[in-house]
């Protein structure tokens, strides 16, 4: 079955413990990026990137990492997190050239305290 | 990066149509613009997809007019089961950016 994995599901951490979470497509998608989601402000994209070791910041970039060392991978990392970044979080995949295709996750909801 | 412009909310009644408009006027020309559902504790779904003129699948319709500044999603005979939220994504290149979306009511 073609299909964006996030984990974990949920997570509640405190504020400066690094966390990562993982994505990952079975879709052989060259184009992958992660969105967080807040009421009242919608999707908004935080990275994106067009293939393998190609990144670049989206509309909210500050505070997170990403890597894409392989085509199907593509971890958000939150080195020291903050309260500000409790949201929830969609990594999302599409073919390059059909990129607003997107092929969404089941979303993390991450809580920082 | 073209803004784009929803209703925050809608009500309709099981059975109707419903039509959901979405506004963009600073559209690119090699923009396209693209319609997701999302449900509840859910990723959005893609739905639809248009570049001009009408566009028809399984789901829904989208009717772009010919300067393009505005589309509208077109629901047939709605049901409980279509209350979601829809968003309008208007882009050609990246970075993408959403508009807050639809928050779409369907009452028995």
């Amino acid at each position: 079955e073609a299909q964006v994995t996030q984990n974990p599901r949920y997570l509640i951490t405190v504020t400066g413990k690094k966390l990562t979470v993982t994505c990952s497509q079975n879709m052989n998608h060259e184009y992958m990026s992660w969105y967080r989601q807040d009421p009242g402000l919608g999707l908004r994209q935080i990275y994106y990137s067009m293939n393998v070791e190609v990144t670049d910041k989206g509309d909210v970039p500050e505070g997170y990492k990403v890597s894409r060392k392989e085509k199907r991978n593509f971890p958000l990392i939150l080195e020291s997190p903050s309260p500000n970044q409790t949201s929830l979080y969609f990594c999302a995949s599409s073919r390059w050239g059909d990129h607003e295709k997107l092929f969404f996750g089941s979303g993390t909801q991450l809580s920082v305290l | 990066l073209a803004k784009t412009t929803q209703p925050i909310s809608m009500d309709s009644y099981e059975g109707q149509e419903v039509n959901i408009t979405c506004s963009h006027n600073n559209i690119a020309t090699n923009d396209y613009i693209t319609w997701y559902q999302q449900f509840p504790s859910q990723g959005p779904r893609f739905i639809i997809q248009g570049y001009k003129t009408k566009v028809t699948n399984e789901v829904a319709s989208l009717f772009i007019p010919a300067d393009r500044k505005s589309s509208t999603l077109s629901l047939p005979r709605v049901s409980l089961s279509d209350t979601a939220v829809y968003y309008c994504l208007v882009a050609g290149n990246t970075p993408l950016v959403f508009g807050k979306g639809t928050r779409l009511s369907v009452i028995a």
